[in-house]
């Protein structure tokens, strides 16, 4: 079975810096990857994803990513983090397993905090 | 519109009580899902159902049964509840499964706090 794994468990960083949060994913066949953000006391809301083609793809809010095969990794970007972006981020992977499991599989996520 | 809707946001009960959570949605997709997020924010996937059809029970208590009486709705009705049953139950949907061709995007809902005494 596939698994996620994510880097930090909690950031925190001070506004205007850049952020970048790490994920690898284990399963050597062809997926689809996607990053969630949960704002406090909110729902999962999707950020962006990748499913083929070019490997850096954009979201919403400025945040990126990019999706290195060989490395198994699709890490998380912003050049300039913001104090509205404080909440929990999780990374989750699909595979086209073909028969096998469906649904999401999450990471643990990280906890991000930006200090004013 | 809430496209995916769940109902109640707060369940505050005791040991040993069946209660049941409600969703809806209202985008026209064809797999809906529970999943469950414990106190450290971890998501695990409990059910889904394509066409009212069962395709992923994991290693969950029989005291979870999920109930799809249509495409639209997946209720989780829960029996003799614990402590550890405490924690956020999210309904999610996505267009189709991704043995069916989809993509595999979820859409959750708003999420149903569940806490037992």
């Amino acid at each position: 079975a596939q698994s996620v794994s994510q880097h930090n468990h909690h950031v925190i960083l001070s506004e205007a810096a850049s952020l970048e949060l790490g994920c690898n994913y284990s399963y050597g066949g062809t997926v689809n990857l996607f990053w969630y953000v949960q704002y406090p006391g909110q729902h999962l809301q999707l950020l962006l994803k990748y499913f083929s083609g070019d490997p850096l793809v954009k979201g919403i809010k400025g945040f990126e990513a990019e999706f290195i095969k060989s490395k198994f990794s699709f890490n998380l970007r912003k050049p300039s983090v913001q104090w509205s972006d404080t909440a929990e981020y999780f990374c989750a992977v699909i595979p086209y397993s073909g028969g096998g499991a469906d649904g999401l599989t999450f990471g643990k996520g990280t906890h991000l905090i930006i200090q004013p | 519109d809430t496209a995916v809707s769940q109902t109640p946001k707060y369940l505050v009960t005791q040991m040993g009580n069946d209660k049941s959570i409600k969703c809806e949605q209202n985008l026209g997709h064809d797999t809906m899902y529970w999943y469950k997020q414990d106190s450290k924010k971890f998501l695990k996937i409990m059910f889904s159902y394509n066409n009212k059809e069962l395709i992923i029970n994991e290693t969950v208590p029989n005291r979870f049964s999920p109930k799809s009486p249509d495409k639209a709705h997946l209720n989780l009705h829960i029996n003799s509840l614990e402590l550890g049953d405490s924690a956020v139950y999210f309904c999610a949907s996505s267009q189709e499964g991704i043995e069916q061709g989809g993509t595999g995007e979820l859409f959750f809902g708003e999420g149903s706090r569940l806490t037992v005494l």
